[in-house]
């Protein structure tokens, strides 16, 4: 069966440090992944989509970047994280068809 | 560029209650997600709809796709309490690989 892992579960860095989330999938191959980030309370903001190694698609101008070294690795990166980055981070990944998202369990960052 | 509304944002609901929950989007597309988020938790799926007309149930949850109006609507039936958390709708973009989810309906039962 598939799974996704994502980590760490909390976060809190200064503002200014660097920043680096990673999410891997198991027990698929190809998969579509998303990094979204979450405000509290609020809907889900896609930051990020991958359809294949080394391909990127960005919604969101912004101090974030992301990468895919590695079919079923999608890491989510910033050199100085602003105080605006807080939030909920979920990633998630999509299989071939109509197949839903399924969600890792996230990541809860807090800038202070 | 794809658009999802969701109405209402919030809902509070008494026990026993029916509601619905609508799903309007902005663009062509015939597959259209409702997921689940209980507080500070992550997304699970619920429901896939993929044709128009499609109908899917499960338990007190019944969502349904309107691809000409571009409408999905989530029905409870008699609330009870562990309903209570915050649903999104999503929708697939043209080409299959983004996906855009409306701003959630955070729902409270209430006994």
């Amino acid at each position: 069966s598939q799974t996704i892992h994502q980590w760490p579960a909390t976060l809190v860095q200064p503002v200014g440090s660097p920043l680096s989330l990673e999410c891997t999938v198991e027990g698929t191959s190809n998969p579509n992944l998303y990094w979204y980030r979450q405000a509290a309370g609020r809907g889900l903001q896609l930051l990020f989509y991958s359809v294949g190694i080394g391909q990127i698609s960005s919604e969101v101008p912004q101090n974030l970047s992301a990468s895919r070294p590695q079919d079923r690795q999608f890491i989510l990166s910033s050199k100085k994280l602003l105080l605006s980055d807080s939030g909920f981070y979920l990633c998630a990944w999509r299989g071939a068809g109509d197949q839903p998202q399924h969600f890792g369990d996230g990541t809860r960052l807090s800038i202070l | 560029e794809l658009k999802v509304e969701q109405n209402p944002l919030f809902l509070s609901m008494q026990e026993g209650k029916n509601y619905t929950i609508y799903c309007n989007y902005s663009t062509t597309s015939d597959r259209l997600y409702w997921y689940r988020q209980d507080p500070g938790k992550s997304l699970e799926s619920l429901f896939v709809l993929l044709s128009n007309g499609a109908v899917k149930q499960e338990g007190r949850l019944m969502a349904s796709l309107d691809t000409k109006a571009r409408l999905s609507t989530l029905h409870i039936t008699a609330a009870v309490h562990d309903l209570s958390a915050t649903y999104f709708c999503a929708v697939a973009s043209y080409n299959n690989n983004d996906m855009r989810f409306g701003a959630g309906t955070r729902l409270t039962v209430k006994p």
